[in-house]
């Protein structure tokens, strides 16, 4: 069964740093792409960040570009986003997920976390 | 950017009926489109990939057309249990990046 749990979450001042992890089991994790997800409550979904099986490619949505570093342990299965430079529109649900076809540009998720809950705020 | 507009943001519906959401791209990204249901308190669940294909389990009320830039999610008989949003998301260009679409609410009219 594949799970992916998030952790890493919680209330951090404006300007302040975090980071989350996301924990994979149940499938061979170093053949997939992974990815961070995030959703404000109430509203909508924004892919944040994203990195190869090898993390020889990384992305980024433009607004958390050099605030933002997605990395990975594929020795310990897990997916890391450290996040710098907080502000309080990155307040959100943060989602680890993970694509339907492993080591593809086919890029649809089909496993997505519980989610951690990141606050920005004074 | 790939940029991804969902119309309309909320669809009043009755049960039986049919209901469509559009989905268009600010450029052309062929079939790279999926879509997703939410419902409240849960993650997204994928509904369609490629456009048109269905996952194994979704209920063949649901389906998918389109190519290029324009995209439609389709329920050709709303169900109680298909209240929810829906979003679409592209991966034309992963790497680096991908975009949803703003989300669809489908709600009791």
């Amino acid at each position: 069964e594949v799970k992916l749990v998030e952790s890493g979450g919680g209330l951090v001042q404006p300007g302040g740093s975090l980071r989350l992890s996301c924990a994979a089991a149940g499938f061979d994790f170093e053949d997939y792409a992974m990815h961070w997800v995030r959703q404000i409550p109430g509203k909508g979904l924004e892919w944040v960040s994203g990195i190869t099986w090898n993390s020889d490619i990384k992305g980024y949505v433009d607004s958390v570009k050099g605030r933002f570093t997605i990395s990975r342990d594929n020795a310990k299965n897990s997916v890391d986003l450290q996040m710098n430079s907080l502000r309080a529109e990155d307040t959100a649900l943060y989602y680890c997920v993970r694509p339907r076809v492993a080591g593809a540009s086919q890029t649809f998720f089909d496993y997505w976390g519980l989610g951690v809950l990141v606050i920005v705020s004074s | 950017e790939i940029v991804l507009t969902q119309s309309p943001a909320t669809l009043s519906v009755s049960p039986g009926e049919r209901a469509s959401v559009s989905c268009r791209a600010s450029q052309s990204i062929s079939d790279n489109l999926a879509w997703y249901q939410q419902k409240p308190g849960q993650a997204p669940s994928l509904l369609i990939f490629r456009a048109s294909i269905r996952v194994t389990g979704v209920p063949p009320r649901f389906s998918g057309s389109g190519s290029g830039t324009e995209f439609t999610l389709t329920i050709s008989s709303l169900q109680s249990e298909d209240f929810a949003v829906y979003y679409c998301q592209q991966f034309h260009n992963w790497p680096p990046a991908l975009t949803f679409g703003g989300g669809t609410r489908v709600d009791l009219k």
